[in-house]
């Protein structure tokens, strides 16, 4: 079947550093993306793996091993606007974008 | 701003009754995707088109149908709604199947009372 697979919530402090890790099963694999979507909201684009390793974009990086079906979302400097759920999403082998997603992390940035 | 369109943002209507979504796809994209999201559950695929065919379909129930028109919008048709049915309704698109980034609409808000 296919399974993805994070935690449902984090509480994270201003400034510092969290990691959101998603794990899956799928039949098949043609990449992993992660979204960012506020409440109530469009899911916004942060980052799509294909190929193991750190991918780096600002203040975000991503992380995918294709062995061990592992990703983590890596989100540095937190502000308070990053509060938000994240959603990561594979897309299995037999369609390019049907995307199958995981129910969130709903991420708690404190001052 | 996406760029991508939908119409309306909210809609309450009664159980048994029939509603259709309208989505405007991002200039150029000839790629449309539809996505229920119900409380606190993710994202669930239901159905993509490509350049007005059929291209993938999801967990999408017989009472939901959906159609890409020749200037590439799309419509998404739910009836015999159920209660269940209240969810946050998402389009995107993007220009081919194999585009890695999908663009978002805003969402329909759809609540059956």
């Amino acid at each position: 079947g296919q399974n993805i697979d994070q935690p449902t919530e984090m509480t994270a402090t201003e400034g510092a550093i969290v990691q959101i890790n998603c794990t899956y099963q799928t039949s098949g694999f043609n990449g992993l993306f992660w979204y960012q979507q506020h409440a109530g909201e469009a899911p916004t684009f942060l980052s799509y793996n294909v190929l193991d390793g750190l991918e780096e974009k600002g203040r975000f990086s991503s992380f995918l091993s294709r062995s061990k079906g592992y990703s983590y979302l890596l989100l540095k400097e937190l502000q308070m606007k990053d509060s938000a759920s994240y959603l990561c999403a594979v897309s299995p082998a037999d369609s390019s974008y049907k995307l199958i997603f995981g129910s969130g992390t709903r991420l708690l940035v404190r001052p | 701003d996406s760029g991508v369109t939908q119409t309306p943002k909210h809609l309450i209507t009664a159980t048994g009754q029939r509603v259709t979504l309208r989505c405007s796809p991002r200039s150029g994209d000839l790629s449309v995707y539809w996505y229920q999201q119900s409380l606190d559950q993710g994202l669930q695929f239901l159905i993509q088109y490509y350049n007005g065919e059929e291209r993938a379909k999801g967990n999408i129930l017989e009472r939901f149908s959906a159609q890409q028109f020749p200037d590439l919008h799309s419509e998404l048709n739910l009836s015999s709604l159920e209660l269940g049915d209240s969810a946050l309704y998402f389009c995107a698109s993007s220009g081919l199947p194999e585009d890695t980034e999908a663009f978002f609409g805003q969402g329909t808000r759809l609540t059956v009372v």
